[in-house]
């Protein structure tokens, strides 16, 4: 079965600091992965899609990579700003099982 | 409007009550699916339904009935309802739901908080 673990649980630097946030899956043939972020109360946004054989995705300040080899995935947040404060939630499935696994997501907080 | 669509927003409920949750996605996508978010738990895939086919249940228990009339609408019907049953039900939708290469990326409505007395 599926597992991920998203470290840190909680993070909180100061605003303008670069930060890295990491996910890993107990399965490491993760086929694809996406990076969400979850306002307090509110529904998922998405942030990226890294699919197939594709290793990396890029989004403004935002950077993810998979390394397929390990199952292990990172996103890197340049720049941190206070709107950035959020969940951080990773997912990511399998060839051949469609359904998402979860992690319980990173809880971010930037300091002005 | 885009995007994902779940109304209501927050519903407070007895166990006895029946009441139901809709999601409307303005995407053009063919998969719908009900998510669970509990506290510190990960999030729990419940349903999916693939061009108004249910395609995926996932051992969730019969007091939440799901429908799909068409695929842009999506309801998640709930009877009978424990307290432990409380949390944020989300919708989501994908461009498809095939074998092999995945969903597409997935969009989430902002959920419906669900209370249950």
């Amino acid at each position: 079965k599926q597992e991920v673990t998203q470290i840190p649980a909680a993070l909180s630097v100061p605003e303008g600091e670069n930060l890295v946030l990491n996910c890993s899956f107990t399965d490491s043939a993760i086929y694809n992965l996406q990076w969400f972020r979850q306002d307090p109360g509110k529904g998922l946004t998405s942030l990226l899609l890294i699919q197939s054989s594709q290793r990396e995705q890029t989004s403004g300040r935002l950077n993810a990579s998979l390394d397929k080899s390990s199952g292990r995935s990172t996103l890197y947040i340049a720049a941190s700003q206070p709107g950035d404060s959020a969940t951080y939630l990773c997912a990511g499935n399998n060839f051949g099982n469609e359904k998402l696994t979860f992690g319980t997501g990173t809880r971010l907080t930037i300091i002005p | 409007e885009t995007g994902v669509t779940q109304t209501p927003r927050h519903l407070v409920m007895g166990m006895t009550n029946k009441k139901s949750l809709k999601c409307e996605q303005h995407l053009g996508h063919n998969a719908m699916y009900w998510y669970k978010q509990s506290a510190k738990k990960p999030l729990e895939l419940m349903f999916v339904y693939s061009l108004e086919e249910r395609v995926e249940n996932n051992s969730v228990p019969s007091r939440f009935s799901p429908e799909c009339p068409n695929s842009s609408h999506l309801f998640l019907h709930l009877h009978t309802l424990q307290p432990e049953d409380s949390a944020l039900y989300l919708c989501a939708s994908s461009p498809w739901w095939t074998g092999g290469p995945g969903t597409g990326e997935l969009f989430f409505g902002e959920g419906s908080r669900l209370t249950v007395l």
